[in-house]
Formats: structure tokens, sequence, C-alpha cells
């Protein structure tokens, strides 16, 4: 079985500043996918990044990137220039690949606020 | 990408009663999750369901208590039977569209019971 942990219940930053959530995650399998997904008060469920677990090359998006150290089994979310609107909680997932593809793994969330 | 429409989007419900959340997506999927999501708390994944076969539950859940229907290949329903207060909680279904590649949510159900 996989865990996940987000060891920042909150977390708090100016606009237009940096900010970066941490997770780290445990597994034995070889083939697997890493997420961050971000639900404001709407509940809705928004995929911010994901990075598979074969490539090193760390995924961007926009304003977000990762750093993937998969030895160390951790994968941080870099949040750029944050903005009023990236207030939300934010959540590290994880999935094996294969037929368990989809099955997520989630950590606790780290609640992000972003102030002006 | 799939645009996946759950309903009811809330309901208050009587303790001992049931509730059925239906979940309907856009695009013809194989497997459906359904996700349970405790006040304050991370999302758990229910129960895993296919078309034309039972659903596969995860450790904590049993199919008495979350019966899951699965009639089609764009369309599941989720049961959650005899309520306590307990059950009070978000309830998301889930797909991954195209196959192997980012899954999407319904907007949630929020359950109160009372």
């Amino acid at each position: 079985a996989q865990t996940v942990t987000q060891s920042q219940p909150e977390m708090s930053v100016q606009e237009a500043e940096t900010v970066t959530l941490s997770c780290t995650y445990d597994t034995s399998e070889n083939n697997y996918y890493l997420f961050w997904y971000k639900q404001p008060p709407s509940r809705q469920m928004i995929l911010v990044i994901r990075q598979e677990a074969y490539k090193q090359q760390n995924a961007t998006e926009n304003r977000f990137s990762v750093n993937f150290q998969k030895a160390a089994k951790s994968f941080s979310l870099k949040i750029s220039d944050s903005q009023l609107g990236d207030t939300a909680m934010y959540f590290c997932a994880f999935t094996a690949g294969g037929t368990s593809y989809g099955k997520l793994t989630f950590g606790q969330g780290t609640i992000l606020t972003v102030h002006p | 990408s799939a645009v996946i429409s759950q309903k009811p989007s809330r309901d208050i419900c009587q303790r001992g009663t049931s509730l059925t959340i239906q979940c309907q997506v856009d695009s013809q999927v194989t497997m459906m999750f359904w996700y349970r999501q405790q006040p304050g708390q991370s999302l758990t994944l229910i129960a895993t369901a296919n078309q034309g076969s039972e659903a596969t539950y995860e450790s904590g859940f049993v199919i008495d208590k979350f019966p899951i229907s699965r009639p089609n290949l764009t369309f599941s329903t989720l049961t959650v039977s005899n309520m306590s207060p307990e059950d009070s909680s978000i309830y998301l279904c889930s797909v991954v569209w195209p196959i192997d590649t980012e899954a999407f949510f319904g907007q949630g159900t929020r359950l109160t019971v009372v």
C-alpha cells in the first residue's frame, strides 16, 4: 500500500510571491504517477499538475512547477507569482500505473491562503 | 476532457434513511471511482465501479453500506444506506479520460445526516 504525507496543514503567501508546498510519499511500485490537485471552496477538484515517475524532468504548467526527487520520494509544488485565485486546499495524490491507474491516494491537504 | 454531472449537489437526510447519488459522464469510461471526503479531511477511495461487474471496495467500506450500480459506460450510482451522522461528508465521483491521463471529478454531493 502507498501513503502520501503533506506536513504543512496551512500556508500563507503574499500576492506575487512564491510558495512551495511539500509532499512525500511511500510506495513499492515502479510504475506510478503523482499529482497536485486544487480544491477551492466550490469543492471542485482541479488538476494542477501531473508527473510521471519514469520521467526525470520536472513537470511545469505556467506558474506551477514541481520538484520531483524520486530517490527521496519527495514531490513538492512551487507556485510562482501567487494570485488571489490560488487560495484553496491543495492535495498531493498518487496512483499506480497499469490497471490501478485512477485509484488515487491523497495526502492530508494544505490550505493555502494568498494575501493581497 | 470529461464532463461529469453529479446529483444531488447537497442534501440533508434523516438518520436511518438512504440516499442515492448519481454520476453521469459525457464519455464512455471503463472505470468510475467513488470517494468520500469527511469534514475538513482528505479524500478516501470508497470503491471502483466497472461496467458489467461488481464494484471493488477498499478496506473499511462494504457493499451493504455503500451499494454501487454501474449499468452502462457513462453512468453510476452510489447509495449511502442506513445513514448516521458519521456519514455526513462530501461524496465525489471520478473518471480518468482519456485513458491513463487526467482524473476528472464531479462537483461533489454534500451530505448532512441529522
